[in-house]
């Protein structure tokens, strides 16, 4: 299956700061999703973003298919950003499987007052 | 309110013991899926259907087993088999299995072994 890493690992901000997150993945893609995972376990879909940039409020991101990697970035953040982003992808080449999604090992972010 | 939603939400179990979560969608969709999740990892995913009474095994299958008897449940058993079932378990759903859509997660349960 496709490789994704993401970078950091780890994150420490303080409120207000701002942050990008890394996502590269190995081969072609057909979908690209970020998601958040609240301390309580919860993951909520941020973007589709197989190309191009969106943004949503106080966060955006960019993804660049021809170089095979994608950003996250977070603005103004807030305590309440804490938790893990994680990208995940879904693979383009032939024999790849539709809909299933091969995921990062995430980002850990923690927002301090 | 449409969601998904998983049944227990923590789960102890001793060694040796199967035990079936539940997952549960009312959202229409055709394809769920189960992932595991072990502390500072990403998603692994166990296994996935795209449609009643058809599933496939995802990377970690082994020691697992599923079915997918109606549109809206999707459980999945931890046989004994499975040498380190401690872990968070995930289920998830899409509408279908296009690329643009985006996947939909219950809370999880929280599996431990004892």
């Amino acid at each position: 299956g496709i490789q994704v890493e993401q970078s950091p690992p780890d994150l420490i901000l303080q409120e207000g700061a701002n942050s990008t997150l890394r996502c590269n993945f190995s081969d072609s893609v057909n979908n690209l999703q970020w998601f958040h995972q609240n301390p309580w376990g919860q993951l909520i879909n941020l973007f589709y973003i197989p190309s191009g940039t969106k943004q949503n409020g106080r966060l955006s991101a960019t993804t660049v298919a021809t170089e095979r990697y994608s950003l996250l970035y977070i603005s103004s953040s807030q305590t309440t950003d804490s938790g893990v982003y994680f990208c995940a992808v879904e693979g383009r080449r032939r024999g790849s499987t539709l809909g299933r999604l091969y995921f990062g090992r995430g980002t850990q972010l923690t927002v301090w007052p | 309110d449409g969601g998904i939603t998983q049944s227990p939400k923590y789960l102890f179990r001793k060694e040796g013991q199967n035990v079936t979560l539940s997952c549960e969608q009312n959202l229409n969709h055709d394809a769920m899926y189960w992932y595991r999740q072990d502390p500072g990892q990403g998603l692994r995913l166990i296994y996935y259907s795209q449609i009643v009474n058809d599933f496939q095994k995802g990377d970690i299958a082994e020691g697992y087993s599923v079915s997918r008897e109606k549109k809206e449940s999707f459980p999945l058993t931890v046989t004994s088999a499975q040498k380190n079932p401690t872990a968070f378990y995930l289920c998830a759903s899409t509408l279908g299995t296009r690329s643009t859509d985006t996947q939909y997660f219950g809370p999880g349960t929280r599996l431990t072994v004892l």
